[in-house]
Formats: C-alpha cells, structure tokens, sequence
C-alpha cells in the first residue's frame, strides 16, 4: 500500500534552516509528482512546490522563492524540503502529498502525516 | 496565479441538514477543481476530484458540481464525523492554490 512517512518535529531558532523529509513506498516513485503544503497554527492550507522526482525539476510558490528547495533521492525514495532564513511565520505543519496527475483528473491522493516545524527563540 | 475563494468562511449546521459550499475561482479552471476534508491532528483528506468525482471510500452524501469558475460541494445529509474544515484546490495549473477552507460546526 501506498505510503508517505515523514520525518519528526523540530524546533529551530529564527534565521536557522530545517530540512523535513517523506519516505514514499508502495508504488513506484519516479512515475508520481511530489508536493510540500503547510499549514500554520489557524490557518488554512498553502501550496509550497513540487518536484518531478524522475528528473528532479522542481517548481515553488513565488513566495518562498530564494529560501525554499526540494530534492529527492531514488535510491531511498525520498523527498526532501528545506527551508532556510526561518521566521516565527514559519511555523506550522508541513506535509508532503502525492500528486496522482492523469489530466483531467489531478488531485493530491496521498499524504504524510505531517511534520510539525516551530520557530522559536 | 489563479486566486480561490471560498463562501462561507463557516457555517453552524445541525446532524442531518443539507450543508452546501462554494468556490470560486479567479479565471476559468474548466473541471480541474478538488475538495479535501480536514481535521485538526490529521492529513487532509481527498473528497472529490475533476470538480465531480466522488474519490473511492467516500459517502455518496459528499457531491461536487460546477465548472469553469464556479463549483459546489454539497453534503446531502450532515453526519457527527462531517464536521471538519473544508479545502477547494485548483489543479489547472502551478502554484496548485487552496481556497481559504469552510469551517462546518456542530449547531
């Protein structure tokens, strides 16, 4: 079965860097997409980017332009995240989800659990 | 970017109403429109996809509607375990942008 297992919670100090991972198994990872949403305390949910984990080519939201980057490994079928320049705004529940894209149908069918990332001094 | 919207922002409902939700997008997305379900604690959770498709496991009382820029989630009978904040999200094109979600409470 399909699963996304992400890494644990962190605490990090404002301007420090975090980098959050989600291990993919039970399907084959380089034929699906890989997307970073977050959710921060109250708030609804935010697209962050994505990463085609064949090639690596990756696309971010404009806002986290300079500060955030996806990379993969496929010999562990894992996505990471890492987000640098940390900001108290910064806090919140990150998830990784898989994007099951066969047009018209694209959705997010699968998700990790989620990582919570505090931002604290 | 495409803006979402989503109205209402929240909404008091009692077990058994009709519970319907709009979102509205800021050009014409065609059928390229999900919703998810959220609960505190939890991932989000697939309901409907291509603006009409009930994602397998779900109750058939969850429906979606719409096209273009406008589009409609309707819970045909509210249940105790429906009350969640609800997400609409285009898949049209990248960022892949969420409404601000619609947060069903008990009445």
């Amino acid at each position: 079965q399909v699963q996304l297992v992400q890494s644990g919670a962190e605490v990090k100090k404002p301007g420090a860097s975090v980098k959050v991972s989600c291990k993919a198994s039970g399907y084959t990872f380089t034929s699906y997409y890989m997307h970073w949403v977050r959710q921060a305390p109250g708030q609804g949910l935010e697209w962050m980017g994505m990463i085609n984990p064949s090639g690596g080519t990756t696309t971010y939201a404009q806002k986290f332009q300079g500060r955030f980057t996806m990379t993969r490994d496929t010999s562990t079928t894992t996505v990471y995240m890492e987000l640098s320049s940390l900001r108290s705004e910064d806090t919140a529940l990150y998830y990784c989800a898989r994007d099951f894209n066969l047009p018209p149908e694209c959705y997010f069918d699968y998700w990790g659990q989620g990582t919570l990332v505090t931002v604290s001094s | 970017d495409i803006q979402m919207t989503q109205s209402p922002s929240s909404l008091s409902a009692s077990v058994g109403d009709r519970v319907t939700i709009t979102c509205r997008a800021s050009q014409s997305i065609s059928g390229y429109l999900n919703w998810y379900q959220w609960k505190p604690g939890k991932a989000p959770k697939l309901l409907i996809y291509a603006a009409s498709s009930l994602q397998s496991g779900v109750p058939s009382r969850f429906s979606g509607s719409g096209s273009g820029t406008d589009f409609t989630l309707t819970i045909s009978s509210l249940q105790p375990e429906d009350f969640a904040t609800y997400y609409c999200q285009q898949s049209y094109s990248a960022p892949r942008t969420f409404g601000p979600g619609t947060k069903v409470e008990i009445k």
